[in-house]
C-alpha cells in the first residue's frame, strides 16, 4: 500500500536559517504530493502541492520538488521566520488500486523557529 | 457551508460513556476522512469514505469505534465505552481531486 515517511522532529532553528524537511513516499501509479501545515491552535491547511514528476510546488517562500527517481518531496525554505513555527505534514494522493484519490499522510514534523 | 464543520468543538465525557462526533463536509466533496491527533503526535488515520463505495475502516483502533456517512454528506464518528486513551483531537476532512480541507476538530477529553 501507499506510505509516506518524513523526518521526525522536533526541528529547532534560528530565524533566517535554511530549512529542509525530508519526505519520501511509496505508491503505485502516479501520485500527487502535498505539504500541509498546522499552525499553533489552527486546523491543517494546504501549503503546496505537485501533481507530476519534476513539478515544483511553492508558497510562502516554501518549495518542494516532485522527484520520481528518488520518490521524494522534500520541503525547503531559504530563510525561516518565527511565524513558520508549526507542524508540517507530507502527504500523497493516489487513485491507483481503486482507492479513488485516498490521501496518505506522514506523521508530521514539528518546527520551532527561535528569534 | 464554506468549510468543513465539526461539532462539538470540545467534549468532556466520563469513562465508559458513548460519544458521537459530527462532521459536515464541504458540499459536493465525495471523499471524507476521519483522523485522530493525540497530544504531540501525528495524524492517525481512522476511516475513509468515498462516494458510495464501502468505507476503508482499516484505521479504526478497536470495535468500540464506528462511523457512518448518511446520504453521502454528513458523517458521525461514534466511540462506545470511552477510555482515557481515547482522549485526542478528532479531525474530519473532505476532499476533491486529492486536496483535503480540514475542519477545526473536536477535542475529546475522557475523565
Amino acid at each position: 500500500g501507499n506510505s509516506v515517511t518524513q523526518m521526525e522532529g522536533p526541528v529547532t532553528l534560528s530565524e533566517e536559517a535554511f530549512l529542509t524537511i525530508n519526505c519520501t513516499y511509496t505508491a503505485t501509479g502516479y501520485p500527487s504530493l502535498f505539504w500541509y501545515v498546522q499552525y499553533p491552535g489552527e486546523g491543517l491547511q494546504l501549503l503546496l502541492k505537485a501533481t507530476k514528476a519534476d513539478d515544483k510546488g511553492s508558497n510562502k517562500g516554501f518549495e518542494a520538488t516532485y522527484r520520481k527517481e528518488t520518490t521524494s518531496f522534500h520541503l525547503e525554505k531559504g530563510s525561516v521566520q518565527v511565524s513558520d513555527s508549526a507542524v508540517y505534514f507530507c502527504a500523497l494522493s493516489s487513485n491507483s488500486g481503486g482507492s479513488n484519490y485516498k490521501l496518505t499522510f506522514g506523521k508530521g514534523t514539528l518546527l520551532t523557529v527561535n528569534p | 457551508g464554506a468549510g468543513v464543520s465539526q461539532s462539538p468543538s470540545n467534549k468532556v465525557t466520563e469513562k465508559g460513556k458513548d460519544v458521537e462526533l459530527r462532521c459536515d463536509p464541504i458540499s459536493g466533496h465525495t471523499a471524507l476522512y476521519w483522523y485522530r491527533q493525540s497530544l504531540g503526535q501525528g495524524l492517525e488515520f481512522l476511516i475513509y469514505f468515498q462516494g458510495n463505495s464501502a468505507p476503508d475502516k482499516s484505521g479504526l483502533p478497536s470495535d468500540r469505534f464506528s462511523a457512518e456517512r448518511t446520504g453521502g454528506s454528513v458523517s458521525t464518528l461514534t466511540i462506545q465505552r470511552t477510555q482515557q486513551e481515547d482522549s485526542a483531537v478528532y479531525l474530519c476532512a473532505s476532499s476533491v481531486g486529492g486536496r483535503a480541507f480540514f475542519g477545526q476538530g473536536t477535542r475529546l477529553t475522557v475523565v
